[in-house]
């Protein structure tokens, strides 16, 4: 199987903060990468599809760039709503596997 | 309005099959562009996926839970279910279904873009 390993684990920032977080692939998944975002209690929620294309209804501050094995999800200014936790998970293959996770935490 | 719910038993016992089933409204279930994904997390830790399955019948499991797992449909419906045998106190976890839409048109893209609240299972005797 293919194995995401994000980049930090955890991550602690403010509100108005540029944050990235990484996800790299254990083999190449060309763009076949999506990332989630998951608040505590609740279902995760799709935000970026095929490495860098916007889910509907997304706000415009989040952003993916990548290709291959190694990716970025960018918020470029945090805002209160956005401390949460956040996947990326694989598609390319068959069998999809997600990333262990990056919470990110009000400082 | 897009909806999917997970039902099934709140509580197994080891060695029991589990039945989870998720009812999806909203979207049909013979699309070709959409299909629906099980996932679960245990608490406290990270998504995992399942299973999932298309219109066309297409169906991928996990390596590690494939012996396991069966994944079937009923459109008329509006249902997937999922099966899960040999249940271990591990697999307690909450269970979410999610619709899986096949984005692009030359090349396909997957992304779970609506899920269900999720449901709770624990597996104790």
């Amino acid at each position: 199987d293919i194995q995401m390993t994000q980049s930090p684990s955890s991550l602690s920032a403010s509100v108005g903060d540029r944050v990235t977080i990484t996800c790299r692939a254990s083999q190449s998944i060309s763009s076949y990468l999506n990332w989630y975002q998951q608040k505590p209690g609740k279902a995760p929620k799709l935000l970026i599809y095929a490495a860098s294309s916007l889910q509907s209804g997304v706000p415009s501050r989040f952003s993916g760039s990548g290709s291959g094995t190694d990716f970025t999800l960018t918020i470029s200014s945090l805002q209160p709503e956005d401390f949460a936790t956040y996947y990326c998970q694989q598609s390319y293959s068959t069998r999809w596997t997600f990333g262990q996770g990056t919470k990110l935490e009000i400082k | 309005q897009v909806t999917l719910k997970e039902s099934g038993p709140v509580l197994v016992k080891p060695t029991e099959t589990l039945t989870l089933t998720c009812t999806v409204s909203g979207f049909s279930l013979s699309n070709a562009r959409m299909g629906v994904s099980w996932i679960r997390q245990p608490p406290g830790k990270a998504l995992e996926w399942l299973a999932h399955i298309f219109s066309n019948d297409e169906k991928s499991y996990s390596t590690s839970l494939k012996s396991r797992l069966t994944i079937s449909k009923d459109t008329s419906k509006s249902q997937v279910v999922l099966t899960m045998t040999n249940m271990d106190p591990v697999d307690t976890a909450t269970y979410y279904c999610a619709r899986t839409t096949i984005f692009g048109v030359v090349i396909r893209y997957y992304g779970m873009d609506v899920w269900g609240q999720g449901t709770t299972v624990t597996v104790s005797s």
